[in-house]
């Protein structure tokens, strides 16, 4: 298995609070994402990064912010948590932005109250 | 619009049987085209990748095939184990910008003794 750890693995939260999802690698790879995914729904990218401190925007980015400072460290944060993002959170990984596969870490599942 | 279209959007098959997973997409130009599958409360994990010059792509008892004509692709499981027990999600990347993946929704397969 790829090397991807994220954290936390479940977490409920009230509605207007800061939220961090934090996904962690060991595979120094160049690329990562952040996913969502819910009921009926195939994944919809919310940001990634193609290098430290680099990142963009993908299709559902508002209300999402990312960091990376690091080559192993990619965080989401939610600034004011909404329960419209009540969803399972996917970090995923690639060595190619291209053609590459990508690698998915176990998800995190968040409820927002 | 959901650019990637899969069919059935469930199935419940015998142990030991065949079955056959669609996806249409209009992707296009596109530049591979992947079959996932997810383990419940488990991230996705790749089962073939196929450029848009291939035909077909086997892993195992999977085997997928592509048809770039008609924008279609299909995933076979042959000789199903309860272990086949999944979500099987189609992927699409577009040549344009391969960051941005197109996902399915996902067919979810339930494998009977």
């Amino acid at each position: 298995d790829a090397g991807i750890t994220q954290s936390p693995r479940h977490k409920v939260t009230e509605t207007g609070t800061p939220v961090t999802l934090r996904c962690h690698q060991t595979e120094n790879h160049r690329y990562m994402y952040w996913y969502r995914q819910d009921p009926g729904h195939g994944l919809r990218l919310i940001h990634y990064s193609y290098g430290v401190k680099d990142t963009d925007k993908g299709e559902v980015s508002d209300g999402y912010s990312v960091s990376r400072s690091k080559t192993e460290d990619f965080l989401l944060t939610l600034e004011s948590a909404t329960s419209s993002q009540t969803s399972v959170y996917f970090c995923a990984i690639s060595w190619d932005g291209g053609t590459g596969e990508l690698f998915f870490g176990e998800g995190s599942r968040l409820t927002v109250l | 619009k959901n650019q990637v279209e899969q069919s059935p959007q469930s199935l419940i098959i015998l142990e030991g049987k065949n079955c056959t997973l669609q996806c249409n997409y209009t992707v296009s130009p596109f530049s591979n085209l992947r079959w996932y599958k997810q383990d419940t409360g488990r991230g996705p994990v790749s089962l073939t990748i196929m450029t848009f010059s291939e035909n077909t792509k086997s892993n195992g008892r999977y085997t997928a095939t592509l048809d770039a004509d008609t924008k279609q692709s299909s995933l076979h499981i042959t000789a199903s184990q309860l272990s086949d027990s999944a979500s099987y999600i189609c992927v699409v990347g577009p040549a344009s910008n391969d960051y941005k993946l197109s996902f399915g929704a996902g067919t979810t397969v339930t494998v009977r003794a």
